[in-house]
């Protein structure tokens, strides 16, 4: 089946610590996208990427970084200067950023500070 | 920017049809509508697209006014599982790509 894969489903960060969340897809897809939740909320753009080596900033990157050496993996790094990390994370990929196709969506990594 | 209005919640009886509306006034004419839906804890889930006629799927339908500042979706025989918020969205060009804009959605609870 294809698909996107997130992992872990539940992560734990200490003050002043990193953490990656991992995005994988078999789709084959050019497009992958990290997106935000807060509770009652919609989702917000963090990072996107068009194609390998390739990536641009949303509306909230600040705290964040990511990579795209791979087409099928897009981890996002949430980093230290990130001040509220707490909430629910999801990744998209779609097969390019125009066009009308839909994008596709993992279960999301939900992360909590300790 | 088009930005869409949700009514924040509604309910539905099981088994009847749920008629959920959004309202995007400022939408411009490539732009296209989209709907997900989110059950709790999940990711969205797509449901359905357009961009002027109205569209079917085997999920739902999607009716789209003839000025498209509003649509429908419809989910012709609810059921307990269709129970989510489901969100109505536009696209915006950002950096020649086009991005999802995300409201808060309406939350849809099919009661038995």
């Amino acid at each position: 089946d294809g698909g996107i894969t997130q992992s872990p489903k539940y992560l734990f960060r200490k003050e002043g610590q990193n953490v990656t969340l991992s995005c994988e897809q078999n789709l084959n897809h050019d497009a992958m996208y990290w997106y935000r939740q807060d509770p009652g909320q919609g989702l917000r753009l963090i990072y996107y990427s068009q194609i390998v080596n390739d990536f641009q900033k949303g509306d909230i990157a600040e705290g964040y970084s990511v990579s795209r050496e791979k087409k099928e993996s897009f981890p996002l790094t949430v980093t230290s200067a990130q001040k509220n990390p707490t909430a629910f994370y999801l990744c998209a990929s779609s097969p390019w950023t125009g066009g009308d196709q839909p994008q596709h969506f993992g279960d999301g990594t939900r992360l909590s500070i300790l | 920017d088009a930005k869409t209005t949700q009514p924040p919640s509604m309910d539905c009886a099981e088994g009847r049809a749920a008629n959920l509306p959004c309202n995007h006034s400022t939408i411009s004419g490539n732009e296209y509508v989209y709907w997900y839906r989110q059950i709790h804890s999940q990711g969205p889930q797509y449901i359905i697209h357009g961009l002027k006629n109205n569209e079917t799927n085997e999920m739902a339908s999607l009716i789209i006014t003839e000025d498209r500042k509003s649509s429908t979706l419809i989910l012709p025989h609810a059921t307990l599982r269709d129970t989510a918020v489901y969100y109505c969205i536009v696209r915006r060009l950002m950096d020649s790509n086009y991005q999802l804009i995300w409201g808060a959605g309406t939350k849809l609870i099919i009661k038995p």
